[in-house]
């Protein structure tokens, strides 16, 4: 199995700042990596698919980069709704693993 | 709009077993594969498995925290996906999402609560 490891695991930060989160998979996966965002209680909301795709309504704050074993998620001028947990996930192959989660705090 | 409505969940006793449906509406069903992810209390995302289209053969893909007791089926003439969870165990508690996809697909219903204990 893939292992994704995400770094930090909890990030604390202020409204405005800009932040980055990045995820390392145990093996090559080309660009088959997604980020997803999840509030608690909430379900999880897919922001960013193929490493890189905005999904369809998610703003231009967020970016995310990489290929093969290393990505990085940036969020630009953080605002008070962008604090939750980010997770990583590939899928490139089964079973689709996802990181352990950064949780995003504010200051 | 797309929607994916998660129900079934529950309590129930170590041993036992608990069918989780995942009702779909607002696109051609029958089109996509559909997934499950759970996520116990605190902790992060679990893939479980999913189901490819009847068009591709219908066939399953599963974590093999899971394979041997989980089952996952469709229903495309009534838009749902099932979760068939059998010798269910303490561990087994979670939150219980289905995703239009194979799991890393844009559309998450909003889950069901499936606890496990005597």
């Amino acid at each position: 199995d893939i292992q994704m490891t995400q770094s930090p695991s909890s990030l604390s930060a202020s409204v405005g700042d800009r932040v980055t989160i990045t995820c390392r998979a145990s093996q090559g996966i080309g660009n088959y990596l997604a980020w997803l965002q999840q509030k608690p209680g909430k379900a999880p909301k897919s922001l960013i698919y193929a490493a890189s795709s905005l999904q369809s309504g998610v703003p231009s704050k967020f970016s995310g980069s990489g290929s093969g074993t290393d990505f990085t998620l940036t969020i630009s001028s953080l605002q008070p709704e962008d604090f939750a947990t980010y997770y990583c996930q590939q899928y490139n192959s089964y079973p689709i693993t996802f990181g352990q989660g950064t949780r995003l705090e504010i200051k | 709009e797309v929607q994916l409505v998660e129900s079934g969940g529950g309590l129930a006793q170590p041993g036992r077993s608990l069918r989780l449906s995942c009702t779909a509406s607002g696109f051609i069903f029958g089109d996509y594969a559909m997934s499950w992810v759970r996520q116990a209390p605190g902790k992060g995302l679990e893939w479980l498995g999913f189901i490819r289209t009847m068009a591709n053969g219908g066939t399953t893909e599963y974590a093999a925290s899971v394979k041997g007791t989980f089952t996952i089926s469709r229903d495309d003439s009534k838009s749902i996906a099932y979760l068939q969870m059998n010798s269910l165990k303490t561990e087994d508690t979670a939150m219980y999402y289905c995703n239009r996809g194979d799991g890393s697909g844009l559309y998450w219903g909003q889950g069901t609560l499936v606890t496990v204990s005597s």
